[in-house]
């Protein structure tokens, strides 16, 4: 299972654009990148998913350059209770079973 | 009620004491984890079911921990003479595509 790195914790005022960088040197050639986020007390909630160049949804922007060895989270327009910890998984998508290896994350705190 | 629901959601035991958790995942989903996550930390892979069968166990799960999912439906993790070392939140997990947690157990062993 590919190992990421990202930082351990990020600050942003509200109303900025946070990204958040995640590097996986080791990714294989199967393997989606995927974020989540966990807020206290909670499980885990998936954000976004990709395997190359640049996937949007309503939450989020996912940017992943050619050779896919890092990925960087966008958050736009962060708000106070975007204030929560970001995972950086990778892996196979759906149809492998794939049991996924969390990090630490990154402890975003979204200042007002 | 769509997602992953656990029960309880906290749970405080003695030392020495068993405790058994619930998971009841999407209805659709045939393939259903356990994670352990402790303070500060990632969560912690323990164990995976496809449909009623147990197809990995870490190495994190020891003796004292039993996983079940009789009939592909629920799962139960069990720990038995529970230690302080034990105190996490147990985390279940069901998936078609992505991972859909539930809210966790929260286990404190005193």
């Amino acid at each position: 299972l590919a190992k990421t790195t990202q930082p351990i914790s990020m600050d942003s005022y509200e109303g900025q654009e946070v990204n958040i960088t995640c590097s996986h040197n080791n990714i294989a050639t199967n393997d989606y990148i995927t974020w989540y986020q966990q807020f206290p007390s909670q499980g885990p909630r998936f954000i976004i998913q990709g395997y190359k160049t640049k996937v949007t949804n309503e939450v989020a922007s996912l940017f992943i350059p050619a050779d896919r060895k890092s990925s960087t989270l966008s958050l736009p327009r962060v708000s106070l209770s975007d204030t929560a910890v970001y995972y950086c998984l990778v892996g196979e998508s759906s149809g492998g079973y794939q049991k996924v290896t969390f990090g630490t994350g990154t402890k975003l705190q979204v200042i007002p | 009620d769509t997602g992953v629901s656990q029960d309880p959601r906290h749970k405080i035991t003695k030392r020495g004491q068993n405790v058994t958790f619930r998971c009841d995942p999407i209805s659709e989903h045939n393939r259903l984890y356990w994670y352990r996550q402790t303070l500060g930390q990632g969560p912690e892979f323990l164990t995976y079911f496809q449909n009623e069968a147990q197809l990995e166990k870490s190495r994190l799960l020891s003796d004292r921990f039993s996983a079940e999912r009789p009939k592909g439906s629920f799962s139960t993790l069990e720990i038995q003479r529970t230690e302080q070392g034990d105190s996490a939140m147990y985390l279940c997990a069901s998936r078609m595509d992505g991972y859909t947690f539930g809210s966790g157990t929260r286990l404190t062993v005193v």
